[in-house]
C-alpha cells in the first residue's frame, strides 16, 4: 500500500481557505485517494475521495494533479469546529486502508 | 453516507475477563470489515480484515487468538479481546465497506476499553 506524507499540524484562523497537501509517491494504478475527518474519541469521518483532476462536494474540495503522486484537500471558510485531525489514504476502492499521522489542524477565532 | 454503528461505546472489565466489542452496517451489506485500534494521540492502527463469512486477515504482530473476530453475517463482525490486560486498553474502531457502498470504508463511533 502506498505511503502517504502530510504536514503533521497546521494553524489557521475562521473565515480563511485551507489547503493540506499529501504526497503519495508510490501510488498504484487501481488506488483511490481519500481523506477522513477524525475528532478525539470519535470514529474517523469521510471528506471526500477522488482518483484523477478535481473532485468537489458539499464541504470539501480535492485536487489531483495529472502524475498523481500528490493531492491537496481545501476547505473553504474554516470554522471552530473544523480543528480536527485530517488523514489522506490512498489504496483500493473499499479496501484495505493504512493510516498515516494525519494533519492537526487548529482553527482559532 | 452509510451508518456503522459499535456496541459499547465504552467499556470497563478486569484483567483476564473477556470483551466483545460489535459492528454492524445498519443501511447496508458490508462484504467486508476492518478493525483498528488507537492509543492516544496516535494514529489508526489496522488489526485485521474480515470478509463475510471467511476468517479474518490479521496484520502482523496482531495475535489472532487474542483477538478473536467474526463475521458471520452480512451486517455485523464481533471483535473479541480474550484474556485482557491493561495493555490492551485502547479505542477500538471498526470500519465496513459493501457493495453498493464501494467508494470507500465508513467507520462505526469507536470503542474505549479500559482494562483494570
Amino acid at each position: 500500500l502506498a505511503k502517504t506524507t502530510q504536514p503533521i499540524s497546521m494553524d489557521s484562523y475562521e473565515g480563511q481557505e485551507v489547503n493540506i497537501t499529501c504526497s503519495h509517491n508510490n501510488i498504484a494504478t487501481n488506488d483511490y485517494i481519500t481523506w477522513y475527518q477524525q475528532f478525539p474519541s470519535q470514529g474517523p469521518r469521510f471528506i471526500i475521495q477522488g482518483y484523477k483532476t478535481k473532485v468537489t462536494n458539499e464541504v470539501a474540495s480535492l485536487f489531483i494533479p495529472a502524475d498523481r503522486k500528490s493531492s491537496t484537500l481545501s476547505l473553504p471558510r474554516v470554522s471552530l469546529s473544523d480543528t480536527a485531525v485530517y488523514y489522506c489514504l490512498v489504496g483500493p476502492q473499499g479496501g484495505k486502508l493504512i493510516f498515516g499521522q494525519g494533519t492537526e489542524l487548529s482553527v482559532k477565532p | 453516507g452509510a451508518v456503522v454503528s459499535q456496541h459499547p461505546s465504552r467499556v470497563i472489565c478486569k484483567s483476564g475477563t473477556s470483551v466483545k466489542i460489535e459492528c454492524r452496517s445498519l443501511d447496508f451489506q458490508a462484504t467486508t470489515m476492518f478493525w483498528y485500534r488507537q492509543f492516544p494521540k496516535k494514529s489508526l492502527m489496522l488489526m485485521a480484515t474480515s470478509n463475510e463469512g471467511s476468517k479474518a486477515t490479521y496484520e502482523q504482530g496482531v495475535e489472532k487468538d487474542k483477538f478473536l473476530i467474526n463475521h458471520a453475517s452480512l451486517t455485523l463482525s464481533t471483535l473479541t479481546v480474550t484474556s485482557a490486560h491493561p495493555e490492551d486498553s485502547s479505542f477500538y474502531i471498526c470500519s465496513a465497506s459493501g457493495p453498493g457502498i464501494t467508494d470507500t470504508q465508513y467507520f462505526g463511533p469507536g470503542t474505549r476499553l479500559t482494562v483494570l
